[in-house]
């Protein structure tokens, strides 16, 4: 079975300073990943996917995430944070029946 | 650019009342799948339905979740006899390939 772990339930950086959230996976099959990105008292917006096709993967907002199959990782990146992006994200993996698989979140916090 | 509505955004019940949350999903989707995430713990997987059936569902979805797409807009979730635990925030998604979801904004469900 499909799961996801999300290392860190909090995260602090500065304005400015790179961010790296942390997602691992497992899975039987190839994955298909996600991260999805909440905002205080609002739903679910996607940030990007991975499909098996580029493992560098451009989203939304700058940020960014690398697939690598040797460390079962898609950690996701911004070089420089900005204070709107403090938020709680979520990594997900596709399941066989394509339902996703959420790992436990990450609230990031960006200081001024 | 489409979105996933939801209606309302939130629903105050007593604890044995029937809630129906609704559901409009983007209009060329063909999958549509509940979620829920009770505070502070991650979003879980309730129902995933396809060509008016339900394709999957989890344990928590038992006899008293039942799902509907009464016409050929609405995807409503229906909890028959509510208990307190059902407090939670509850989305909707929908997609069109069946990897890629969207998610509205979702209903935040208070059971007193």
């Amino acid at each position: 079975a499909q799961s996801v772990t999300q290392l860190g339930s909090h995260v602090s950086v500065s304005e400015g300073a790179l961010v790296l959230l942390r997602c691992n996976y497992s899975s039987s099959v190839p994955p298909y990943l996600f991260w999805y990105v909440q905002y205080p008292n609002q739903g679910l917006q996607l940030l990007l996917k991975y499909t098996s096709a580029a493992t560098l993967v451009k989203g939304i907002n700058g940020f960014e995430a690398e697939f690598k199959k040797s460390e079962t990782s898609f950690h996701l990146t911004k070089p420089s944070a900005h204070m709107s992006d403090a938020a709680e994200y979520f990594c997900a993996v596709l399941d066989s029946s394509y339902k996703l698989i959420f790992g436990s979140g990450t609230r990031l916090l960006v200081r001024p | 650019e489409p979105e996933v509505t939801q209606t309302p955004s939130h629903q105050v019940t007593q604890m044995g009342q029937e809630v129906i949350l609704r559901c409009v999903p983007i209009s060329n989707h063909l999958y549509f799948y509940w979620y829920r995430q009770i505070l502070g713990q991650k979003v879980e997987f309730l129902v995933s339905f396809y060509n008016n059936e339900i394709s999957e569902k989890s344990e928590i979805f038992d006899d008293q979740f039942s799902v509907e797409r009464p016409d050929g807009s609405n995807f409503t979730l229906k909890i028959r006899s509510t208990k307190l635990e059902d407090s939670a925030m509850y989305f909707c998604a929908s997609s069109k390939e069946a990897y890629e979801q969207y998610f509205g904004p979702g209903t935040r469900l208070t059971v007193t």
